[in-house]
């Protein structure tokens, strides 16, 4: 099993600030690699697909990079409609698709 | 615009069987995709259950296979999900989702979930 580890669990942040959150693969996964936005009592929202290719309707301030194990998730001048849980998912072992334990975006 | 919605009892005894509905709706499940089952029990991340083609092949997380089955009825445009032999660790929120795919290695693979059901909340409790 693809084992997926995202920090921090939790980041304290500010509307404005540019934020990096991380997502670690236990195996290299190539660029197979996917981010969702989660927030309460709404359907997760895909975000980023391939590693760095943003989804249809995503504003250009998402970005994501990294290949093999280590990965990236980037918000630029972070809005209020941001604060969410974000995960990450691995594709690479189709047979067994798995998402990291996600990192909670709170208001400072 | 592709919309999914997941419909089921909110409550189930323990040892019996959760069964849930998908139904979609702007796009016609027979055209292609996989359709998934992901959950999230309270306090905790999603845990992907299974994946189904409308050719019927079909994908299940190891850990809940002997227990879940995924079929998809094309004529209704849905597809289920069933789940034997509850206990309180199957409490979670459910939801279903389409998934993405390619043709390689000979055959369709399932990659990323691009549209998703808002989910819905079973119980297991007696």
């Amino acid at each position: 099993e693809r084992a997926m580890t995202q920090s921090p669990v939790t980041l304290s942040v500010s509307p404005g600030e540019r934020v990096t959150l991380s997502c670690r693969a236990s195996h290299t996964i190539s660029n197979n690699l996917a981010w969702y936005q989660h927030k309460p009592g709404q359907a997760p929202r895909l975000l980023i697909y391939g590693a760095s290719t943003r989804a249809t309707g995503i504003p250009a301030r998402f970005s994501g990079s990294g290949s093999g194990t280590e990965f990236t998730l980037t918000i630029n001048s972070l809005q209020s409609e941001d604060f969410a849980v974000y995960y990450c998912q691995q594709y690479n072992n189709w047979q067994m698709s798995t998402f990291g334990q996600g990192t909670k975006l709170e208001l400072k | 615009q592709v919309q999914l919605q997941e419909s089921g009892p909110g409550l189930v005894k323990p040892s019996e069987t959760l069964s849930l509905t998908c139904v979609v709706s702007g796009y016609s499940i027979s055209s292609g995709y996989f359709w998934g089952w992901i959950r999230q029990p309270p306090g905790k991340g999603l845990e992907w259950i299974g994946s189904i083609h409308q050719s019927g092949k079909a994908y299940y997380n190891p850990s809940l296979k002997s227990r879940v089955t995924i079929s998809v009825d094309t004529s209704k445009n849905e597809f289920a999900l069933g789940l034997s032999f509850v206990t309180a660790a199957d409490t979670a929120v459910y939801y279903c989702a389409r998934q993405d795919d390619i043709f390689g290695l000979e055959q369709l693979v399932p990659l990323y979930f691009d549209c998703w059901g808002k989910g819905s909340l079973v119980t297991v409790s007696s």
